[in-house]
Formats: structure tokens, sequence, C-alpha cells
């Protein structure tokens, strides 16, 4: 079975500090991992995604996503932090070797940055 | 740019009644999914559709069915409304495979629909 944790139900940030929004996995085979983000009253704008290569994944408004296989990690990254990140961000996993095609989603991390 | 529409960004319903909720994409994807979502859970998927015709169950099916007859549009349908699935639903769409593309394995959201049931 695949599964995601967000440990974090919130994380607060003051503007232009650096962000890290944690997302830790669990997986039999190969992970395809995501970010998504959702802000209010809105559907989910995908972020950025690891399926191989690189472990440190770029995706969009600034945000990076390194990839830990010893630490079945994707923690979300930014190094300066604006007021519109705010926003709830959600990791997903899915399982390469299972076939799913379906993804695993956490409960969501609240970011509040505060200006 | 990949959209997928929902029918209804609000609704009420009443306990009992049968309740339609639409999605369409327009990419030509293989992929469909209906997910509900609600405070401190996250996102769980209800159903998906891999095909025309094509269903599986997700991991919370209970009071749910979905048709696919057109390939662009997935339809929730909840039998008997209850108070217990007034939550937020989200429809998303995905390519099965395409090797070397960006667009392998990400999904695409609708705007999602808020359901009331009293």
């Amino acid at each position: 079975a695949q599964s995601v944790a967000q440990p974090e139900d919130q994380v607060n940030v003051a503007e232009g500090n650096p962000l890290t929004v944690k997302c830790t996995y669990s997986v039999s085979g190969n992970p395809y991992l995501f970010w998504y983000v959702q802000y209010p009253n809105r559907g989910l704008q995908f972020l950025l995604k690891y399926i191989t290569g690189d472990n440190l994944v770029k995706g969009s408004y600034g945000f990076e996503a390194e990839f830990n296989k010893s630490q079945t990690s994707f923690h979300l990254k930014k190094p300066s932090a604006l007021v519109s990140d705010s926003a709830l961000y959600f990791c997903a996993v899915r399982d390469e070797d299972t076939g799913r095609r379906a993804l695993t989603f956490g409960s969501g991390t609240r970011l509040q940055v505060q200006p | 740019d990949v959209k997928v529409t929902q029918s209804s960004r609000y609704l009420v319903k009443r306990t009992g009644e049968k309740v339609f909720l639409e999605c369409v994409q327009d990419m030509d994807h293989e992929n469909m999914f209906w997910y509900r979502q609600d405070p401190g859970l996250g996102l769980r998927l209800i159903y998906f559709s891999y095909d025309v015709k094509m269903k599986e169950k997700g991991d919370i099916p209970e009071g749910y069915s979905v048709s696919r007859e057109k390939k662009e549009r997935f339809s929730l349908i909840l039998e008997s409304a209850s108070t217990n699935q007034t939550s937020m639903y989200l429809c998303a769409s995905s390519f099965y495979r395409l090797w070397g593309a960006q667009g392998t394995d990400t999904q695409y959201f609708g705007p999602g629909t808020r359901l009331t049931v009293l």
C-alpha cells in the first residue's frame, strides 16, 4: 500500500525567509512524488513532481523539492517566501510498481506567510 | 492549457436525493478521477476510470457510483445523498503514460464542487 504523511498541519514563516513543508512517503516499489497547491475556493494546481533522475526538482513559482530515498522524504522548499504563497499544500505519491494509476494524497499543510 | 470543468461550484441538496456531479476535460486524457476533500483528511479517492465505460473503486466508494459514457466526461452519482456526504468534490484527469513528456502522470484538477446535504 502507498501512503503519505505531512506531519505539520500548519507552517508559519515570515516573508523573505526560507520555507520548508515536510512530506514523507511509504511505497513498496519506486515512487512518483508530487506537490500540489490549493488557493482558497479553488482546485489543486500542480507545482512539481519527481519521477526519476536528479533528486532536486524545480517547479512553478520558485518552489523546489528534494527527493531523499534513504529518508523516504520529499520536502517542499522555497528560498524566500512571499505573502502570496499562503495556501494549502498537498504532497502525493504513486507507487510505480503497483500499477495503481491514482495518487494517494497527504492530509495537507497550511502555509501562512506573514508580512 | 488543460482544462477540467465541473458542472457546479456550489450545490445544496436534501437527504435522500439523487445527486449528479459532472466533470469534463478537454485534453483527451484516458484517466479521470473523483476525490472528496475534507479538512484534516486531505483528498480521498472515490472512483477512477481509465477508459470509456471502465471504472475502478477507489478508497471510499460506498454510497457513490460513476458513469463514463464518453472519454471527456466522468460523472459522480450519489444514489441517495446523506449528510455525511457533505464535502468538497474534486475531479481530475491525466494521461496514462506519455514517455519522455512532461505530461506523464500529472493530474489536472477542476475547481471543485462544494456539496451540502441538508
